[in-house]
C-alpha cells in the first residue's frame, strides 16, 4: 500500500514565525503535492513538484515556498506565518503523467494563532 | 476558468436506498476524472480514474460514469460505512488536478 506520510496531525505557531511541513512518500513516486483545504475553498494546490529541486506553483502559491531535496521527502514552507494560513494542509505523491492516481497523506491542521 | 461543481452539496440516506452523486465540469480536453472518498479528519481516499465519456467502473456498492460534461457516481444498497465526503477531480492540463467541493454522504441505519 502507498503510504504517504505528514510529520504532524496537529500544529499551532504564532504569526511571524516560518512553520515547515514535512512529508514523505514511501512509494517512489515522482510527483508530490501540496494541498490545503477550507471549508467552503475545497483542495486548492499550493505547489508541486516532479522531481527533485524542481517546484511549479499551483493555484495559491502566495506566502509559501517549497523544497525537495530527496525525491521522497517534499517540505512546505510558511516563510512568515499569518492567521489566514490556518488551514488544513493535505500532501500528496503520484507516479508522473496526469493520469495516475494522487495519494494522500491524512493532513497536518495547522493553527496560526 | 476551469470549474467543477458537485451536487448535491448534502444527502442524507437510509441503508439501502439507492442514490446518485453529480459531478459538472468545464474543463476543457478532459483527459481522466477522478473520485476520491474523504472519512473526517483523514486524506482523500483514490476510488476510480475515468478516462473516455462511456467508460464505467465499479467497487463494491459504488459505479462511477462518464459523460462529456458530467460524471456520476451511483451508491447502490448503501451501508453505514459508506458515508463520508466524495470528492471528483477533472484533470487539467498534464499534472493538476481540479477538485470540486464534495457531497457530504450519511447513511442511516
Amino acid at each position: 500500500d502507498v503510504k504517504v506520510t505528514q510529520s504532524s496531525r496537529y500544529l499551532v505557531k504564532r504569526t511571524g514565525e516560518k512553520v515547515f511541513l514535512e512529508c514523505v512518500q514511501d512509494m517512489d513516486h515522482e510527483n508530490m503535492f501540496w494541498y490545503r483545504q477550507d471549508p467552503g475553498l475545497g483542495l486548492r494546490l499550493i505547489y508541486f513538484s516532479y522531481d527533485v529541486k524542481m517546484k511549479e506553483k499551483g493555484d495559491i502559491p502566495e506566502g509559501y515556498s517549497v523544497s525537495r531535496e530527496k525525491k521522497e521527502r517534499f517540505s512546505l514552507i510558511l516563510e512568515s506565518a499569518s492567521t489566514n494560513q490556518t488551514s488544513m494542509y493535505l500532501c500528496a505523491s503520484s507516479f508522473f503523467g496526469g493520469n495516475q492516481p494522487q495519494h494522500f497523506g491524512d493532513g497536518t491542521r495547522l493553527s496560526i494563532l | 476558468e476551469d470549474q467543477v461543481t458537485q451536487s448535491p452539496e448534502a444527502l442524507r440516506l437510509q441503508e439501502g436506498e439507492s442514490s446518485s452523486l453529480n459531478c459538472s465540469y468545464t474543463v476543457s480536453g478532459l483527459r481522466g476524472l477522478f473520485w476520491y472518498r474523504q472519512d473526517p479528519g483523514k486524506g482523500p481516499e483514490f476510488l476510480f480514474t475515468l478516462y473516455s465519456a462511456g467508460e464505467e467502473k465499479e467497487k463494491e456498492r459504488l459505479k462511477a460514469t462518464l459523460t462529456k460534461k458530467e460524471s456520476f457516481l451511483h451508491i447502490t444498497a448503501p451501508k453505514p460505512e459508506d458515508s463520508a465526503t466524495y470528492l471528483c477531480a477533472p484533470l487539467e492540463g498534464a499534472q493538476k488536478l481540479v477538485f470540486g467541493q464534495g457531497t457530504r454522504l450519511t447513511i442511516n441505519p
